[in-house]
């Protein structure tokens, strides 16, 4: 299985809908990301959370809100999706940063593809 | 606004030649470089870091460090069709270990 693993892979849904992306591990890391993908612009940061009580808006937060409902669950939430949010979102997480700055890696779940119609 | 800057592409390279790959970063305090792969449609993997300047070697990649330019490179030797995908420059900078992507380059390598 999956150490990132995220819910749905895929989806499909009308302007207006209420959407949750869900993403679960099991690296034991308590920082998690959610990030965006769209050709041409890169990865984008969403929203961030170092352990469970702390959440932080990345770089393009306005419409969406995110839950951190345990160490091992981030989850993304499109309250109203509309179709310029049609594209990859990407789970990842990443362990705490080693000493004199060498942050940990990112490890990413396989993406969910969402389309708004 | 902190930025990464790389070259879209795409470039293209013959196998087994050496695939040259650039990225710039704005943040002078920038302490952690990253290069992820990506292949279409599949997530970002870690290939190399980099904390300090100079060159670090890991198989047929090297990744290259220069600070006062704040300038990293990954070099590819023998490049391969499998090497094939999009490469992502990553930087952290400041104290808050997020991590700031490049939009990445487009390697095709031709058989």
């Amino acid at each position: 299985d999956a150490d990132v693993t995220q819910t749905p892979r895929n989806r499909i849904t009308k302007t207006g809908k209420r959407i949750m992306l869900e993403c679960s591990q099991t690296k034991g890391h308590d920082r998690m990301y959610w990030y965006r993908q769209d050709p041409g612009l890169g990865l984008r940061l969403i929203y961030y959370s170092f352990d469970v009580k702390d959440i932080n808006k990345g770089e393009i937060s306005d419409g969406y809100s995110v839950s951190r409902q345990a160490q091992a669950k981030f989850s993304l939430s499109l309250e109203s999706a509309i179709p310029n949010q049609t594209a990859l979102y990407f789970c990842a997480t990443s362990d705490y940063p080693r000493p004199y700055g060498r942050a940990g890696e990112l490890f990413f779940g396989e993406g969910s593809r969402l389309t708004v119609l | 606004q902190k930025e990464v800057e790389q070259n879209s592409g795409p470039l293209s390279v013959p196998e087994g030649a050496i695939a040259s790959l650039n990225c710039t970063y704005s943040d002078r305090v920038s302490q952690s470089f990253f290069w992820y792969r990506q292949y279409s449609g599949k997530s970002p993997e870690l290939i190399m870091s980099i904390y300090s300047n100079g060159d670090k070697e890991d198989g047929r990649f090297t990744a290259q460090l220069n600070k006062a330019s704040q300038y990293v490179s990954l070099l590819i030797r023998d490049s391969q069709p499998s090497d094939s995908a999009t490469y992502l420059c990553a930087v952290i900078g400041g104290s808050n270990y997020k991590l700031t992507f490049g939009k990445g380059t487009l390697l095709t390598v031709n058989p």
